[in-house]
C-alpha cells in the first residue's frame, strides 16, 4: 500500500495567513491525489481533484500543487470558515486508496 | 447533485455482522460515471477506505480488513450496502459512504456519516 504522509500534524495560524499543508508519498504517484476539508462532526469535503484541479464551488484561495511524492495545499488567505481538518487521499493506479493522518488548523 | 444517506444499526455486537446501506438520490447506482464506496473513521482519527463497487458490479476491497468485506448493489432500490463480518471493538467507527467520478478516483459527494458501535 501507498502511505502517505502529512505535515505538520497541527498548526496555528491567524485570520489572512497563508498556510501551506504537505503531503508525502511513500513512492512516486500520479497527479491522482486529492485534498479533504472535514469539519468536526461533518463529513469530509472535496477541495482539490487530481493536484490542482478545484473542485465546484470551492474558493480560490485553496490551491493544490506537486508532483512526484510531494504534494502541497496552500490556502493563500485564511478565513475563519478554513480552521479543519486537512486530507490528502491518492488514487494512483489501482486500490487500496489511502489517506494521510491529517493536519489540524487552529486558530492563533 | 448526488446526494447520499447511510442507514443501519448504530450499536452491533462482537463477533457479529455490521450491515450498513446507502440510499442514493439525484444519481444513478447504475451509472458508469461513479464508483461507490465505503470509508470509516474511528472518533479522533483518520480515514480508512474500507472498498468500492462499480455499476458492474465489480469490486476492490482494502487488504487490511482481512477478507471480512462485502459490498454489493440493489439498483432497483437505487442503493449499495456494506458487510463487515466478525466485528470487534476496533471496528467501531463513523460510517461514511462516499462517490466520486471514475476517472480521479475521489470522493466527490458523502454521506452525514452513522456511528457504529461494536460492543456487547
Amino acid at each position: 500500500d501507498i502511505q502517505m504522509t502529512q505535515s505538520p500534524s497541527s498548526l496555528s495560524a491567524s485570520i489572512g495567513d497563508r498556510v501551506s499543508i504537505t503531503c508525502r508519498a511513500s513512492q512516486r504517484i500520479s497527479r491522482y491525489l486529492h485534498w479533504y476539508q472535514q469539519r468536526p462532526g461533518k463529513a469530509p469535503k472535496l477541495l482539490i481533484y487530481a493536484t490542482s484541479g478545484l473542485q465546484s464551488g470551492v474558493p480560490s484561495r485553496f490551491i493544490g500543487s506537486g508532483s512526484g511524492t510531494d504534494f502541497t495545499l496552500t490556502i493563500s488567505s485564511l478565513q475563519p470558515e478554513d480552521f479543519a481538518t486537512y486530507y490528502c487521499q491518492q488514487s494512483h493506479n489501482t486500490p487500496p486508496w489511502t489517506f494521510g493522518q491529517g493536519t489540524k488548523v487552529e486558530i492563533k | 447533485q448526488v446526494q447520499l444517506q447511510e442507514s443501519g444499526p448504530g450499536l452491533v455486537r462482537p463477533s457479529q455482522t455490521l450491515s450498513l446501506t446507502c440510499t442514493v438520490s439525484g444519481g444513478s447506482v447504475s451509472s458508469s460515471n461513479y464508483y461507490w464506496s465505503w470509508i470509516r473513521q474511528p472518533a479522533g482519527k483518520g480515514l480508512e477506505w474500507i472498498g468500492r463497487i462499480y455499476f458492474s458490479g465489480s469490486t476492490d476491497y482494502n487488504p487490511s480488513l482481512k477478507g471480512r468485506v462485502t459490498i454489493s448493489l440493489d439498483t432497483s432500490k437505487n442503493q449499495f450496502s456494506l458487510k463487515l463480518s466478525s466485528v470487534t471493538a476496533a471496528d467501531t467507527a463513523v460510517y461514511f459512504c462516499a462517490s466520486g467520478y471514475s476517472g480521479y478516483n475521489s470522493f466527490d459527494y458523502w454521506g452525514q456519516g452513522v456511528l457504529v458501535t461494536v460492543s456487547s
